[in-house]
């Protein structure tokens, strides 16, 4: 069985500012997707960015880039410039290639950004 | 396009009430979800189908039912309601096609007391 971990329960930045969420996971597979979602005060999941584990290339979205590590089993998020509309919780998850697109989640991170 | 639609979105149950949470989308997905989300923790998969009559377990299925008689519907059920089951429910769906994408709907707040 897959788990994703979440280390950071909390954490906080500056507006501008660029913060790091990590994510680790666990998983004897090689075809893979990893994930982040975000949810916001609205409860409505988000899908920030997705990268294939295939692929080398750190995924990139405008402000929201990952750092892939697949040796090592990490996949962090780096936001960039944060702004007050990245408060949310943020959820790092797995999906096995081919396994009828089951999500497993970690237990979140809750971003808070201040003005 | 209306998406991923979950209805109710809130309600309190008694211990031991019976209801069905509704789940329909109209984006022709053969995959459907449904899944829990506790406070402070992740999302957690009940019970999942790829297509209309094939249902199968998640991670946590005790205490739910599902069927999938159509495409569009995937209602789950919760019979004898108990305070561990007090919990915020998301229906997802996915085209199936390799695409990866899950569509989440807005979620169903439940409180059993």
């Amino acid at each position: 069985a897959q788990t994703v971990t979440q280390s950071q329960p909390e954490m906080s930045v500056q507006e501008a500012e660029t913060v790091t969420l990590s994510c680790t996971y666990d998983t004897s597979e090689s075809n893979y997707y990893l994930f982040w979602y975000k949810q916001p005060p609205s409860r409505q999941m988000i899908l920030v960015i997705r990268q294939e584990a295939y692929k080398q290339q750190n995924a990139t979205e405008n402000r929201f880039s990952v750092n892939f590590q697949k040796a090592a089993k990490s996949f962090s998020l780096k936001i960039s410039d944060s702004q007050l509309g990245d408060t949310a919780m943020y959820f790092c998850a797995f999906m096995k290639q081919g396994g009828s697109e089951k999500l497993v989640f970690g237990k979140g991170t809750k971003l808070t950004v201040n003005p | 396009n209306a998406g991923v639609t979950q209805t109710p979105k809130f309600r309190i149950l008694k211990i031991g009430q019976s209801m069905t949470l509704q789940c329909t989308q109209d984006m022709n997905h053969n995959y459907m979800y449904w899944y829990r989300q506790d406070p402070g923790m992740g999302l957690k998969l009940i019970y999942y189908s790829v297509g209309a009559g094939i249902t199968d377990k998640g991670e946590v299925p005790n205490g739910y039912n599902v069927s999938r008689s159509t495409t569009e519907d995937f209602p789950l059920r919760l019979e004898l309601a108990a305070p561990s089951q007090t919990s915020v429910y998301f229906c997802a769906s996915s085209p199936g096609n390799q695409n990866e994408k899950l569509f989440f709907g807005s979620g169903t707040q439940l409180s059993v007391l």
